[in-house]
């Protein structure tokens, strides 16, 4: 079936720093890529997406491009901001199309 | 997108009672689920919930320990029956439709003492 597996954290950078969070996929088709975001105390967020091969998604000064060569969805922001700290998580459908398959996700420490 | 509430948003409980989590969505959607997320742990899936129809459990869940009800295309209840201090999790209600992405409610962190 289908899965993700996503970089272990934590990783921790100083503001302004450059940040790479891996993920990479096993998918039957193409099925739509998610990242989802939890601050602490709270729920999960749509951060972006991206429904098919080369798609970008980007939001918030975040992006991932949809890789179909690599299956990989690579999560990056050039200038990390204290309130980015928080858990990362990569997503994608089942093999039914219905519920999402989350990574284990990856905790983001950012000091000032 | 869709906003999701739920409640109530923590409890304490004690071993061998049930507590019922309300998740209420603003407009109507065709799916919606319930999920586990365990301490420094990331999301399992309980099951779907289907509206006038049981639910449909993901492996290693059953409907005795988690019935739900999903009375109509807003609204949808997960219990957690006799409880033990191994069901202390935070339980999350998504919304959606079939392909799209799914919102999330803001959780229901559970203590089972």
């Amino acid at each position: 079936g289908n899965s993700v597996t996503q970089m272990e954290g934590p990783v921790t950078l100083s503001e302004e720093a450059f940040l790479t969070i891996n993920c990479t996929y096993t998918a039957t088709g193409y099925p739509s890529l998610f990242w989802y975001v939890q601050y602490p105390g709270e729920g999960l967020q749509l951060l972006l997406k991206a429904t098919k091969a080369d798609d970008k998604g980007s939001n918030k000064g975040f992006e991932a491009t949809y890789r179909k060569e690599t299956t990989s969805f690579h999560l990056e922001k050039g200038s990390v901001q204290v309130s980015d700290s928080a858990v990362y998580f990569c997503a994608l459908f089942n093999q039914a199309g219905t519920a999402l398959i989350f990574g284990k996700g990856t905790t983001l420490s950012v000091s000032s | 997108s869709a906003v999701i509430s739920q409640k109530p948003s923590r409890d304490i409980c004690q071993r061998g009672t049930s507590l019922t989590i309300q998740c209420q969505v603003d407009s109507q959607v065709t799916m919606m689920f319930w999920y586990r997320q365990q301490p420094g742990q990331s999301l399992t899936l309980i099951a779907t919930a289907n509206q006038g129809s049981e639910a449909t459990y993901e492996s290693g869940f059953v409907i005795d320990k988690f019935p739900i009800s999903r009375p109509n295309l807003t609204f949808s209840t997960l219990t957690v029956s006799n409880m033990s201090p191994e069901d202390s999790s935070i339980y999350l209600c998504s919304a959606g439709d079939r392909g799209y992405e799914q919102y999330f409610g803001p959780g229901t962190r559970l203590t089972v003492t």
